[in-house]
């Protein structure tokens, strides 16, 4: 079964810092990784993703993330955090080989403070 | 382009009660989804169209929740009766996936369930 670890429920960084989202998965072949964001009273919204090729991915507002097929992690970085980006964050992953859904960690809070 | 409408937005019912929940995903989009997010989890799967035919519902707890996707556009998820525990934010997504699974989803607000 497949699975996705979001070890942080919270993370809190000042804006300008750098942030780190962390993310570890587990499927039985290859991954398809997701990022969603969600704000306040709001559905989620794609942030970006990871299919195959470069493991370093760039996605909306300036955020990136690093596919480490050894570490099995997908972490989520922006090189400079704004207020804005405080919201609650989701990793997925769904399974390459064969069909299956999509499957959601618990979410991290990121809080930055100004 | 427009995106993923869901109606209502909130909704308080007794236990017991029946309750619907409408979704209208991105035109084009052959896949939609319905997920149940309970507060402090990551969203849940409960059933996957693909067109109007259902893909997965394996997570779907059958004896009080059904869904259906008439023509393969519109979707309605409906609750009877709602328990306690039904209480969830309700989120309708739909993407392009024609099966390949590398398509993102796009949300719409979800439904804000609660049950008295």
């Amino acid at each position: 079964a497949q699975s996705v670890a979001q070890p942080e429920d919270q993370v809190k960084v000042a804006e300008g810092n750098p942030l780190t989202v962390k993310c570890t998965y587990s499927v039985s072949g290859n991954p398809y990784l997701f990022w969603y964001v969600q704000y306040p009273n709001r559905g989620l919204q794609f942030l970006l993703k990871y299919i195959t090729g470069d493991n370093l991915v760039k996605g909306s507002y300036g955020f990136e993330a690093e596919f480490n097929k050894s570490q099995t992690s997908f972490h989520l970085k922006k090189p400079s955090a704004l207020v804005s980006d405080s919201a609650l964050y989701f990793c997925a992953v769904r399974d390459v080989v064969g069909y299956s859904t999509l499957t959601f960690g618990k979410g991290t809070m990121l809080l930055v403070s100004p | 382009e427009a995106g993923v409408a869901q109606s209502p937005r909130y909704k308080i019912i007794e236990k017991r009660q029946s309750v619907a929940f409408w979704c209208n995903p991105i035109s084009g989009h052959a896949t939609l989804y319905w997920y149940q997010q309970i507060l402090g989890q990551g969203p849940k799967l409960l059933i996957q169209f693909q067109n109007n035919g259902v893909v997965d519902d394996s997570q779907l707890p059958k004896d009080r929740f059904s869904a259906e996707r008439l023509k393969g556009v519109d979707s309605t998820l409906k609750i009877q009766p709602a328990k306690l525990e039904d209480s969830a934010v309700y989120l309708c997504a739909s993407s392009l996936d024609g099966g390949e699974g590398y398509n993102e989803q796009f949300f719409g607000p979800g439904t804000r369930l609660t049950v008295l």
